[in-house]
């Protein structure tokens, strides 16, 4: 199975500031990842799909990058809404595998 | 509007058994492969099953292989999860999820996702 690791686990920001969340796969999945946004209570929301492409309605201050076993999801000037828990997800093979969450909270 | 509703949750007793349902409304449910992620109490994602738009494809997580059965009825726009055996492991919110693409057997992100359903198994 492909293990998905990100990083940090928890990060602490203010509005305004630039974030980067790190996503490491064990091998290499091309580019075959996606990240979603999943707040307290609520299904998960996908963000980014295909490492880099933004999905329909989703604001551009997110941006996704990486190809092969390391990947980043990018706020460019985190808003209010923005607080929430991140995953990424390899979808190169089964079993498709999630990475174990980046909760973003204020600082 | 494009949605997804999970149905079936609920309390049951180790060694037990429960059918999940999901009701899919807005988009041509037959076009898609369809699959099963459920999430432990304060825990992270984990995928549990998928299925192909035809159900030539079916694929499970080890954790949940011979004792879980995904299927659908294309004619009802609905996707199942038949869950025996249950164990305390399995407790979790499951939910629903869209795979993006429309050509079966390729895999793609979930891009459509139902509320969730709660799964306690607890004597």
């Amino acid at each position: 199975d492909i293990q998905m690791t990100q990083s940090p686990s928890t990060l602490s920001a203010s509005v305004g500031d630039r974030v980067t969340i790190t996503c490491r796969a064990s091998q290499s999945i091309s580019s075959w990842l996606a990240w979603y946004q999943q707040k307290p209570g609520k299904a998960p929301k996908l963000l980014i799909y295909k490492a880099s492409s933004l999905e329909s309605g989703v604001p551009s201050r997110f941006s996704g990058s990486g190809s092969g076993t390391e990947f980043t999801l990018t706020i460019s000037s985190l808003q209010p809404d923005d607080f929430a828990t991140y995953y990424c997800q390899q979808y190169n093979s089964y079993p498709e595998t999630f990475g174990q969450g980046t909760k973003v909270e204020i600082k | 509007e494009v949605q997804l509703v999970e149905s079936g949750g609920g309390l049951v007793k180790p060694g037990g058994s429960l059918r999940l349902s999901c009701a899919a409304s807005g988009f041509t449910f037959s076009s898609y492969s369809m699959n099963w992620v459920r999430q432990a109490p304060g825990k992270g994602l984990e995928w549990v099953s998928s299925i192909s738009s035809s159900s030539s494809y079916i694929y499970y997580a080890d954790s949940v292989k011979g004792r879980f059965t995904i299927s659908r009825d294309n004619a009802k726009n609905s996707l199942y999860l038949q869950m025996n055996s249950l164990r305390a492991e399995d407790t979790a919110v499951y939910y629903c999820a869209r795979s993006r693409t429309m050509v079966q057997g390729v895999l793609d992100a979930f891009d459509i996702w139902g509320q969730g359903t709660m799964v306690t198994v607890s004597s």
